[in-house]
């Protein structure tokens, strides 16, 4: 069975402040994807970023960066100079392809709060 | 271009009373899921269709029901709902094996 770890519960930064959240995750399939996602305090769910197994270059964008290592089994996403808006909470999720669908397990979410 | 619609956005309940949660994409997606988000436990599947006429248990099937009306619709039943089921439940879509997308949610409380 598929599992994301997201081990930290509550992250609190000041503004500009770099952040990173942590996502492990456990599969025994070879092709998978790794996903995050963001909920803002307005509820909804907003998709930041997809990665599959086979593509472990990390990825850069504006002040988002994500960090995948198949050695560790980890997916982690950093915040460069982080802004208020950038308070939320933060899902990684693991999909399995199985050629039919792509069912999503979720972590518990990171909630981040940046201060001013 | 909507994305995925779900109605209703709050919903009050009594034990027991039924209901249906509406989904409903315009993305042409062939692949709809309804997940239930509790207070620290993340999102979990349950049910899932992954294509017009398929439907499929996930991870907390026990309490509900599912139909995919049509490739746009898919809906979410309660038949006697119970204090549990107090839950943000969210609709997504995607292309088969593509990047799921989420609807806005349906805030349910069950007295």
């Amino acid at each position: 069975a598929q599992k994301v770890t997201q081990a930290q519960t509550e992250i609190s930064v000041v503004e500009k402040e770099d952040v990173t959240l942590d996502c492990v995750y456990e599969t025994r399939d070879t092709t998978y994807y790794l996903f995050w996602y963001k909920q803002p305090p307005s509820g909804e769910l907003v998709f930041l970023i997809r990665r599959n197994s086979f593509d472990e270059q990390n990825e850069i964008s504006g002040r988002y960066s994500w960090n995948f290592q198949k050695s560790t089994s980890s997916f982690n996403f950093t915040i460069t100079a982080s802004q208020v808006v950038d308070s939320a909470v933060y899902f990684c999720a693991l999909s399995e392809w199985n050629g039919a669908n792509s069912k999503l397990t979720f972590g518990k979410g990171i909630t981040l709060s940046v201060r001013p | 271009n909507a994305g995925v619609t779900q109605t209703p956005k709050f919903q009050v309940l009594k034990t027991g009373q039924s209901m249906t949660l509406q989904c409903a994409q315009d993305m042409n997606h062939n692949s709809m899921y309804w997940y239930r988000q509790d207070p620290g436990m993340g999102l979990r599947l349950i049910y899932y269709s992954a294509s017009e006429g398929t439907t499929d248990k996930g991870e907390v099937p026990n309490g509900y029901n599912v139909s995919r009306l049509n490739k746009r619709e898919f809906s979410l039943r309660l038949e006697s709902a119970a204090p549990s089921q107090t839950s943000v439940y969210f609709c997504a879509s995607s292309v088969q094996g593509g990047t799921q997308y989420f609807g806005p949610g349906t805030r349910l409380t069950v007295l």
